[in-house]
């Protein structure tokens, strides 16, 4: 088992570009998370699907951000524009269905925006 | 609201020795879990211990356990014998229960670093 993987590791922008973070959920797990993390604000979820659907985006903190999971082994995160606030490291997570486990995160990716 | 509070931001461990973190939480649900995270410089984050609301037991894995309070909702997580790697920052997190689609809420973290 690869475990969550996430990609890119590091992205580097420049203010006004769009960024997409991808993200590949380990095989049979049935939910996704996107979290975000920040010094200041610690962990937040932006938002999670549940069998592809988006179940709860309140977390996402504005339009510029979107998520989608065309298909249970695959989910992008995109910003667009980007903004220097937007400078976080952001993790996937996903989940199976024995409840009483943790969820199981990727590596993150660290964005910063110049 | 949940809410899962650690009010510790940094600890210090000599090696060898036992370090407790702190872990308070605030839920109206009866069925939920708790776990403890770590964090090292490397950034994964990684399941360290977890624990279910309706078990008295309190959990163990190897050097790490933790002392669950149901009544006072509080979830300390010890570390015994502690090791130059534990060093790290461990989140705490809560769950609510009753199935897959519930979100991890977590703690503001702890710093632990272990002196040599």
């Amino acid at each position: 088992d690869a475990g969550v993987i996430q990609s890119p590791r590091h992205e580097v922008t420049e203010m006004g570009q769009e960024v997409t973070l991808r993200c590949k959920p380990i095989s049979g797990h049935n939910s996704l998370f996107w979290y975000r993390q920040t010094m200041m604000r610690g962990l937040e979820l932006l938002i999670y699907f549940n069998n592809n659907v988006p179940i709860d985006d309140s977390g996402m903190p504005e339009d510029r951000f979107s998520a989608k999971m065309p298909n249970a082994s695959f989910s992008t995160l995109k910003i667009q524009p980007s903004e220097p606030r937007d400078s976080a490291v952001y993790f996937c997570a996903s989940h199976g269905t024995a409840s009483n486990y943790g969820y199981t995160f990727g590596s993150g990716t660290r964005l910063t925006v110049v | 609201a949940q809410t899962v509070t650690q009010s510790q931001p940094e600890m210090s461990v000599q090696e060898a020795e036992t370090v407790t973190l702190s872990c308070t939480y605030d839920t109206s649900e009866s069925d939920y879990y708790l776990f403890w995270y770590k964090q090292p410089p490397s950034r994964q984050m990684i399941l360290v211990i977890r624990q279910e609301a309706y078990k008295q037991q309190n959990a163990t894995e190897n050097r790490f356990s933790v002392n669950f309070q149901k009544a006072a909702k509080s979830f300390s997580l010890k570390i015994s014998d502690s090791q130059l790697g534990d060093a790290a920052m461990y989140f705490c997190a809560y769950r609510r229960g009753g199935g897959a689609t519930n979100k991890l809420i977590f703690g503001t973290g702890t710093l632990l670093a272990v002196q040599p």
